[in-house]
Order: C-alpha cells, then sequence, then structure tokens
C-alpha cells in the first residue's frame, strides 16, 4: 500500500528552527509537495521537489531524498503566524496526490 | 478575485437527505478536486476530473456523484447523507494532472449531518 508517515504534532519557540520530516512510500514518483494549512483554512502551497537536494524559498526549505523515500521542511526564524499543520504529499505514478495526516506546528513565545 | 470558490462554507443537514456543494474555479485550469478531510485532519482524494475524464476513487460510495457542467465547476452531490459523512469538503484545481501541477484549494464546506 502507499504510506506517508510525519510526526503528528511538534511545538518550537519563536525565532528558533524547526524540521518537520516526512517519509513516504508510494507506487511511483513523480514530485513531493509541502503544504501549509491553518486552522480551519485550506491547504496552501509550499514547496515541490521532484530532484534530490535542497530548495531554498525565504524562510522554508525543503530537501528530498528519492533513494531514502525522504524528504523534510525546514523553517526558520519561526514567527507565531508559522503555527499550522504542514502537509506532505506525493504524487504517485498515476498523477494522484497522496497526502499525509500532517504535523500540527505549536509556535511558543 | 477568489481562485477557488466552494458554497456554501457550511451546511448543516439531517442523516437521509440530499445535499449539493458548488465549485468553481476562475484560474483556467484544467483538473479538479474534490477532496475530504476528516476530523483527524487526512486529506482524502474522492474524484478528480480532467477535462471530459472523471475520475472515480473506488473507495468513495456511490451516494457521491460529482457533475460537471463546464471546466470551470465541478459540483458534488451527495444523496441518503450519513452521519459519517461529515467533514470538511474541499474542492481544488490544478493546471494539468502531470508532475508539477500545484493544487489551488477552495476555502471548504464544512458538512454536518445530524
Amino acid at each position: 500500500g502507499q504510506n506517508i508517515d510525519q510526526p503528528t504534532e511538534m511545538t518550537a519557540t519563536e525565532g528558533a528552527i524547526v524540521q518537520i520530516n516526512c517519509t513516504y512510500q508510494t507506487s511511483g514518483f513523480n514530485g513531493l509537495f509541502w503544504y501549509q494549512q491553518h486552522a480551519g483554512e485550506a491547504p496552501t502551497f509550499l514547496s515541490y521537489n521532484v530532484l534530490d537536494g535542497l530548495e531554498e524559498k525565504g524562510r522554508f526549505s525543503s530537501f528530498l531524498s528519492r533513494s531514502k523515500g525522504y524528504s523534510y521542511l525546514l523553517l526558520k526564524e519561526l514567527q507565531m503566524k508559522d503555527s499550522a499543520s504542514y502537509l506532505c504529499a506525493v504524487m504517485d505514478s498515476n498523477y494522484q496526490l497522496i497526502w499525509g495526516a500532517g504535523t500540527k506546528l505549536i509556535i511558543k513565545p | 478575485d477568489t481562485a477557488v470558490s466552494q458554497t456554501p462554507k457550511y451546511l448543516v443537514t439531517q442523516m437521509g437527505n440530499d445535499k449539493s456543494i458548488k465549485c468553481e474555479q476562475n484560474l483556467g485550469h484544467d483538473t479538479m478536486y474534490w477532496y475530504k478531510q476528516d476530523s483527524k485532519k487526512f486529506l482524502k482524494i474522492m474524484f478528480s476530473y480532467n477535462n471530459k475524464e472523471l475520475i472515480i476513487n473506488e473507495t468513495v460510495p456511490n451516494r457521491f456523484s460529482p457533475k460537471s457542467p463546464d471546466k470551470a465547476h465541478l459540483n458534488l452531490h451527495i444523496n441518503s447523507l450519513e452521519l459519517g459523512d461529515s467533514a470538511v469538503y474541499f474542492c481544488a484545481s490544478s493546471p494539468g494532472t502531470s508532475d508539477y501541477n500545484e493544487q489551488f484549494f477552495g476555502p471548504g464546506t464544512r458538512l454536518t449531518v445530524l
């Protein structure tokens, strides 16, 4: 079966750095997405990785290792507004997105 | 202007009723989706519709039927609502179906079945 694993919840301090991990087993791979979802709102796109390595976009970076079936989302200089759920999703061989359950990130002052 | 819109935002109804949720996108995208997000926050794909081709997820009961009058609209009709149908339903769209296709989500419809 297809499976996406990520921690259920993480806590970090304002101004710090946090890394949210995602491991996956899917039938085929056509890219990995990270989305941010604030409580009661729709998911919004953060990043897309299809090649191994690190993609940096401002305070957010996303890393992919296809051989390990592993990705992480790195958030720097954390702000209170970063409190949200972060969803990892993998596009399989049928170009369907398989979603993880999301990691709820709590930022404390 | 809203890119992907859904109506209604909240829907409360009795078991056994039939209801519809409407979705419209003004992005010119070819592909639209319906997702169900339950209380555990899993996003589960229900349907994807690429132009005239509907891809049905086999785990979706046939009480759920998508209807697409044109490329910009994908409505969801639900018959004989059950308690387990209570969830947030998200509509989304993307330019196509191949690799890098960022999906844009609507605001969601919170369905509560009593």
